[in-house]
């Protein structure tokens, strides 16, 4: 099993330009989410689909959209990169039909806006 | 929402002592306390987590108290090793689909 896996690992954007990361989870988990991740600024929400067809803003939801295109793979775009949005994106998953199961996290994509 | 305040930011120990990092959290209905740890450039893992029904839990060098009443929940590393060095979150859920996550410590042990 790969768990999540993140695409790309890294890119380098202009300020304007559109771009769309990947993530993709082969544990059959219902529930994707995407963070960013800031220096000293923990892990922030951006989006998170609960189930297949159903995504909810978390608390950093401005300049993003997300897809849940199957239960499979949930994917992150940006409309127009701005260099506030240079930071680490993790994609996680988790199975919450378990209880009190964790998220497991991808490797993360690091994205920089010049 | 939920609030998540972890102290402190930085934690530097000599090796073989005990560390210990602290979060308190805002909403009484959270439930559930995982703690994730992150070397550099690596994903967050799960090491231990918690659930409010239970007072502390734990896990060979590793211990999570949970203080329900105060809204505080702790980390507590024994015998600290050169690999325990990383960036550790804390985080709390009510039984929900979402995660908050404190700001996180980053603890370096001195060999």
């Amino acid at each position: 099993n790969a768990g999540v896996t993140q695409t790309p690992k890294f890119q380098v954007l202009k300020t304007g330009q559109s771009m769309t990361l990947q993530c993709a989870q082969d544990m059959n988990h219902n529930s994707m989410y995407w963070y960013r991740q800031d220096p000293g600024m923990g892990l922030r929400l951006i989006y998170y689909s609960a189930s297949e067809g159903t995504t909810d803003k978390g608390e950093v939801p401005n300049g993003y959209n997300v897809s849940r295109l199957n239960k499979r793979e949930f994917s992150l775009r940006l409309e127009s990169a701005a260099p506030s949005q240079t930071s680490v994106y993790f994609c996680a998953s988790r199975d919450p039909g378990q209880g009190f199961e964790p998220q497991h996290f991808g490797d993360g994509t690091r994205l920089s806006i010049l | 929402g939920e609030n998540v305040e972890q102290h402190p930011s930085t934690l530097s120990v000599q090796e073989g002592d005990s560390a210990v990092i602290k979060c308190t959290y805002s909403d009484s209905a959270s439930n559930y306390f995982p703690w994730y740890k992150q070397e550099l450039g690596k994903r967050p893992q799960l090491i231990i987590d918690i659930r409010s029904n239970v007072g502390e839990k734990k896990d060979q060098r590793i211990a999570v108290t949970l203080n329900k009443t105060a809204k505080h929940f702790s980390l507590h590393i024994t015998e600290t090793q050169p690999e325990d060095s990383a960036v550790y979150f804390c985080a709390a859920s009510k039984n929900d689909y979402k995660l908050s996550f404190g700001a996180g410590t980053t603890v370096t042990v001195r060999a």
